[in-house]
């Protein structure tokens, strides 16, 4: 167990609609990051928020948005949605601003179906 | 313009020999490499790190050699074992940004 949850674990959706994503860091980090895996696909870093603000920006489309709350959990908005959003996202979550030496905690993922 | 690959999508060993996963990156500026090991319905777990400074990090029966003048990263399990059975995936960095992944090569280490 690495301390990051996500939820909810499945979702199926249909095309055109609007999800959102929930993710809570482990106890104490501060920086939370998502991607997204497609079927044969490595991981894609889609954006890191640390404490709040917005870290660093990946591949995310801009019918994905994401925020950082005050209790530092984080949610991943996708809208219009897409036969090929259809993926599992990851959330991690690390204690500094970047990397630095310290690895990530990946969630156990969410994994989207859109129909 | 995948700047992380791993070629081999699946690897088969014998339980007790070495396994040797190998990852090639394209970015000679990366300053710190990462591997780690996703099991099925998990997210991915942290396994082993190395810096650009370094060319070789051990941690128990993972061994992690980064070659910079070929721009490669190979992961050493040595002896392998049935519970190392996972998709492995490296990863990179450059100056603490975020990490870009390669596409994951799937172990399969059988008795």
């Amino acid at each position: 167990d690495s301390g990051v949850t996500q939820t909810p674990k499945h979702l199926i959706t249909a095309t055109g609609q609007r999800v959102t994503l929930r993710c809570s860091p482990r106890s104490g980090d501060l920086s939370v990051y998502w991607y997204q895996q497609s079927l044969d696909q490595g991981l894609q870093f889609l954006i890191q928020y640390y404490n709040g603000e917005e870290r660093a920006k990946g591949n995310i489309l801009e019918r994905f948005s994401a925020q950082q709350f005050p209790d530092l959990h984080s949610e991943l908005n996708l809208s219009s949605l897409e036969l090929g959003d259809s993926a599992l996202y990851f959330c991690a979550s690390s204690a500094g601003e970047g990397l630095a030496g310290a690895e990530q905690y990946f969630g156990p993922g969410t994994r989207l179906t859109v129909t | 313009d995948q700047q992380v690959k791993q070629n081999s999508p699946s690897l088969s060993v014998q339980e007790g020999r070495i396994s040797i996963l190998n990852c090639d990156y394209t970015n000679s500026m990366f300053d710190y490499f990462l591997w780690y090991k996703k099991y099925p319905a998990e997210g991915p777990t942290f396994l082993i790190s190395i810096s650009s400074i370094k060319d070789k990090n051990e941690d128990g029966r993972f061994t992690v050699f980064l070659n910079k003048s070929a721009k490669h990263l190979s992961l050493h399990i040595v002896p392998s074992q049935p519970g190392d059975s996972a998709v492995y995936f490296c990863a990179a960095s450059l100056l603490a940004d975020k990490l870009i992944f390669g596409t994951g090569t799937r172990l399969q280490v059988f008795p």
